[in-house]
């Protein structure tokens, strides 16, 4: 059963914009987990948010999390047309036996026109 | 993809045919994963490996079988194959000591089941 679910499942805008996505999740985790796959290829780990945290950036990506609302957003600034892609969020949930599982979304398909 | 390969990339075979999917690393982590992506499903885990010889099921493991002999090769044996699973599959890998951090795509291996 899916965990997060993305939102929205598409999003096209123009270079230069900014994107959003959203992630929503059902319960507690260790961390969630931002994902991009370019199409054809596998997925590429973009960052990692653990759950005491409420912000965090790298270069023009920067994620929040609420776990009061579980959910957690990916913005994506001055985008380019390279950042087309589809974006998935994870979250890592103590499967037991001090192991854990992350879980994926369906995805939000970026599509970012030059 | 670097430090993870997956083969064969491409296979088409028929109903009923045993098929085994190789994922190899050289990053000498601790945890493999094999994932099934398909078209509004996501990627869903099939089975993972937390060490030689330790392995377990994931969300949709029925069909599949795994074995991890050496740290570095996860294979993952679709006994009878059937059309059902034609699907991409992507192998995994994780560092650490409890499977929470991030993860490491393969290529992919599109497998198509006639």
């Amino acid at each position: 059963s899916q965990q997060g679910e993305e939102d929205p499942q598409a999003l096209s805008i123009q270079e230069g914009e900014n994107a959003t996505m959203n992630c929503s999740y059902k319960t507690s985790i260790n961390n969630l987990q931002w994902y991009r796959q370019n199409s054809g290829r596998g997925l590429v780990h973009l960052i990692l948010i653990r759950s005491n945290e409420r912000e965090k950036h790298s270069g023009r990506l920067r994620v929040t999390l609420d776990t009061s609302k579980k959910s957690s957003s990916l913005l994506i600034t001055a985008s380019r047309a390279a950042d087309t892609a589809s974006y998935f969020c994870a979250t890592v949930t103590n499967s037991g036996a001090g192991s854990y599982q992350l879980t994926f979304g369906k995805g939000t398909k970026l599509s970012v026109i030059p | 993809d670097a430090g993870i390969t997956q083969s064969p990339r491409h296979k088409v075979t028929e109903t009923g045919t045993p098929v085994t999917l190789r994922c190899h690393q050289t990053e000498n982590h601790r945890y493999m994963y094999w994932y099934r992506q398909d078209p509004g499903h996501g990627l869903r885990l099939i089975h993972y490996s937390y060490g030689v010889k330790d392995t377990d099921k994931g969300e949709v493991s029925d069909g599949y079988s795994v074995s991890r002999s050496k740290t570095e090769d996860f294979l993952l044996t679709l006994e009878s194959a059937t059309s059902s699973q034609t699907s991409v599959y992507f192998c995994a890998i994780s560092g650490g000591l409890a499977g929470a951090n991030e993860q490491f795509f393969g290529p992919g291996t599109r497998l198509t089941v006639l």
